[in-house]
């Protein structure tokens, strides 16, 4: 069975701090995939990464930065300079041709 | 990334009623959507997967004759919820997938907010 766990139910930073958000997984499959989604209060899922089991090299995307490490099961997700914008609830999931399992969510916010 | 809409954003109806919720891929055709429910501050759960010319394949626990889904065309899968009562308020949301076999990623619509009076 597949399983996504992120232990962080909420997070508060100051705006202008790092914050990383934590995400570990669990499948039998060897080969998968693993997604982070933003969803902000609107309520719209927005798509931020997909990794692929064999990539374990870490990305950058402007302020946002995907490290995953197969050895521990973790795909981790860092903003750096946090912004109030940032404020929403952070999706980790995992799937390959099935529907995606998603983790319970952590609650970020970043007060000015 | 590809654009899935949902409509209404948001209804209200009286306990009893049958609501339904249409889910569009805008820009690409999804031969397989998805409808997940979330409850405020939960995760997503998966109700069922909607796949383009057969039947709905329904999670444990959620019963196929209240919530009938009917995906008749590559771009449309709706979801009717019949006979609505208050603990089906909830927000419900779709999700197309795009890619072809082990490339996929999923794209999910705005969301519908349905309460039941």
């Amino acid at each position: 069975a597949q399983k996504v766990t992120q232990a962080q139910t909420e997070i508060s930073v100051v705006e202008k701090e790092d914050v990383t958000l934590d995400c570990v997984y669990e499948t039998r499959d060897t080969t998968y995939y693993l997604f982070w989604y933003k969803q902000p209060p609107s309520g719209e899922l927005v798509f931020l990464i997909r990794r692929n089991s064999f990539d374990e090299q870490n990305e950058i995307s402007g302020r946002y930065s995907w490290n995953f490490q197969k050895s521990t099961s973790s795909f981790n997700f860092t903003i750096t300079a946090s912004q109030v914008v940032d404020s929403a609830v952070y999706f980790c999931a995992l799937g390959r041709n099935t529907p995606l399992v998603f983790g319970k969510g952590t609650r970020l916010s970043v007060i000015a | 990334g590809a654009v899935v809409s949902q409509h209404p954003s948001r209804v209200i109806c009286k306990s009893g009623t049958s609501v339904k919720i249409e889910c569009r891929s805008l820009d690409f055709q999804a031969t397989t959507m998805f409808w997940y429910r979330q409850f405020p501050k939960q995760s997503l759960m998966l109700m069922a997967t909607s796949n383009e010319g057969s039947k709905a394949t329904y999670e444990q626990g959620v019963e196929k004759d209240k919530f009938l889904i009917n995906h008749a065309s590559l771009t449309l899968s709706t979801l009717t919820v019949t006979s609505a009562h208050p603990e089906d308020s909830s927000f419900y949301i779709c999700s197309a997938r795009v890619g072809h076999l082990d490339m996929y990623t999923q794209y999910f619509g705005p969301g519908t907010r349905l309460t039941v009076l």
